[in-house]
């Protein structure tokens, strides 16, 4: 088993849908979570950080349930700019370590 | 100033070439990153350091040679790579401190290299 999987994907969505993405991690100590999205041919950039009170950003919001292991991504009203590859990434402890990246999930949002 | 800068963005090299990857950030950040990024995979940990000294190497082969010159920034050295080690090179840094609360990583735009 992964240590960090996430959906497969691909999603392709019409402007506008709701879609939401889900990733698991299987190391119980993890501390500090993430959610990633990488544009093609360029640099990973951090879209949210995910805190255990569940965080949102405009119409992006993140959930966290460390009993099931599980973190979320909700995208409302998705835009064309939204498609990307989205990266779930869980970090053992707050210093320096070994981030896990899941293997990503690719969005597509169609006119 | 929330940038990790990278040169150069494009690298072609022979097998038997020895060129270096440079990365700085001017974020205040103590560790500092490498990965290696393989189409459609996601990022792949090569290196870390933390307050300038190397903490993780995640069993890279010796053609990759990490430096840290300072806290501001990172190199990767490289000699006598294989056409396998073609990849887009990430450099990232993160605060690395018992009083950050997340510790994000940011980004570098990347290094595409090509070893022919």
């Amino acid at each position: 088993r992964k240590e960090v999987e996430q959906d497969p994907g691909p999603f392709n969505v019409p402007e506008g849908a709701t879609v939401a993405f889900n990733c698991t991690y299987s190391n119980s100590a993890s501390q500090s979570f993430f959610w990633y999205r990488q544009d093609c041919r360029k640099e990973p950039k951090l879209l949210m950080s995910v805190y255990s009170s569940g965080n949102e950003d405009g119409r992006f919001t993140a959930q966290l349930n460390r009993a099931s292991q599980y973190i979320s991504l909700l995208i409302r009203d998705s835009k064309l700019s939204d498609s990307a590859t989205y990266l779930c990434v869980v970090t053992p402890n707050t210093n320096a370590g070994k981030s896990t990246f899941g293997d990503g999930t690719t969005l597509t949002v169609k006119p | 100033d929330t940038e990790v800068t990278q040169t150069p963005k494009h690298l072609v090299m022979g097998m038997t070439n020895k060129k270096s990857l440079k990365c700085e950030q001017h974020m205040g950040h103590r560790a500092m990153y490498w990965y290696k990024q393989k189409a459609k995979k996601p990022p792949e940990l090569m290196f870390v350091y933390s307050y300038e000294k190397l903490s993780i190497n995640e069993s890279v082969p010796s053609r990759f040679s990490p430096e840290c010159p300072n806290s501001s920034l990172l190199n990767l050295h490289l000699h006598a790579l294989q056409p396998e080690d073609s990849a887009l090179y990430l450099c990232a840094s993160s605060q690395d401190r018992d009083t950050s609360s997340y510790n994000e990583q940011f980004f570098g735009p990347g290094t595409r290299l090509t070893v022919l």
